[in-house]
């Protein structure tokens, strides 16, 4: 089956301890992109990713890494989580790097807290 | 850069009645605007999308979206709404390798 997979998806942590959120689809997708979900804001692009060894920044990146080694893998990395980082992540991907036209397919949604 | 507003929180439509949910858009250059439903505890779905051409586009589920140029507008309709339909509805935009999201509609569909 076709999918976009996160991991874990829910996630209770304190401020400082660093965490990774892995991604993982399965359809040979060029592009992978990170989203944050927060009400009345709707999603915002965290990072994303046009192909392998290539990331670039969304709208939102502060406090955030992201790395691209395989293409099947875009993990998110918190260095140093805050409190202001409690929120539902989102990981997609969709086919051919650079196009406009492609719909994006997204994973079921990781839910951090950090207290 | 580019926006997506969502002027309405909420909207509520009796089941069989149609429905709109309304989109506007700011982009420099050409639109390539989607509509995606988040259902509840569960990611984003993909119900249509507007690249070129007509401006009616029909979509998943029975959903259409009309592209309004001149109103810088993107609103999704269904004619006849069901109970099935109630979820969290996005409208986005396209710009160069990102993509821009508006902040949501809640569609209550009652019985």
């Amino acid at each position: 089956e076709a999918q976009v997979t996160q991991n874990p998806r829910y996630l209770i942590t304190v401020t400082g301890k660093k965490l990774t959120v892995t991604c993982s689809q399965n359809m040979n997708h060029e592009y992978m992109s990170w989203y944050r979900q927060d009400p009345g804001l709707g999603l915002r692009q965290i990072y994303y990713s046009m192909n392998v060894e290539v990331t670039d920044k969304g709208d939102v990146p502060e406090g955030y890494k992201v790395s691209r080694k395989e293409k099947r893998n875009f993990p998110l990395i918190l260095e140093s989580p805050s409190p202001n980082q409690t929120s539902l992540y989102f990981c997609a991907s969709s086919w051919t790097s650079g196009s406009p036209y492609n719909e994006q397919f997204f994973g079921p949604g990781t839910r951090l807290t950090v207290l | 850069a580019q926006s997506v507003a969502q002027p309405e929180d909420q909207v509520n439509v009796a089941e069989g009645n149609p429905l709109t949910v309304k989109c506007t858009y700011s982009v420099s250059g050409n639109p390539y605007l989607f509509w995606y439903v988040q259902y509840p505890n569960r990611g984003l779905q993909f119900l249509l999308k507007y690249i070129t051409g007509d401006n009616l586009v029909k979509g998943s589920y029975g959903f259409e979206a009309e592209f309004n140029k001149s109103q810088t507008s993107f609103h999704l309709k269904k004619p006849s709404a069901l109970v099935s339909d109630s979820a969290l509805y996005f409208c986005a935009v396209n710009y160069g390798n990102m993509l821009t999201f508006g902040g949501g509609t809640r569609l209550m569909v009652k019985p």
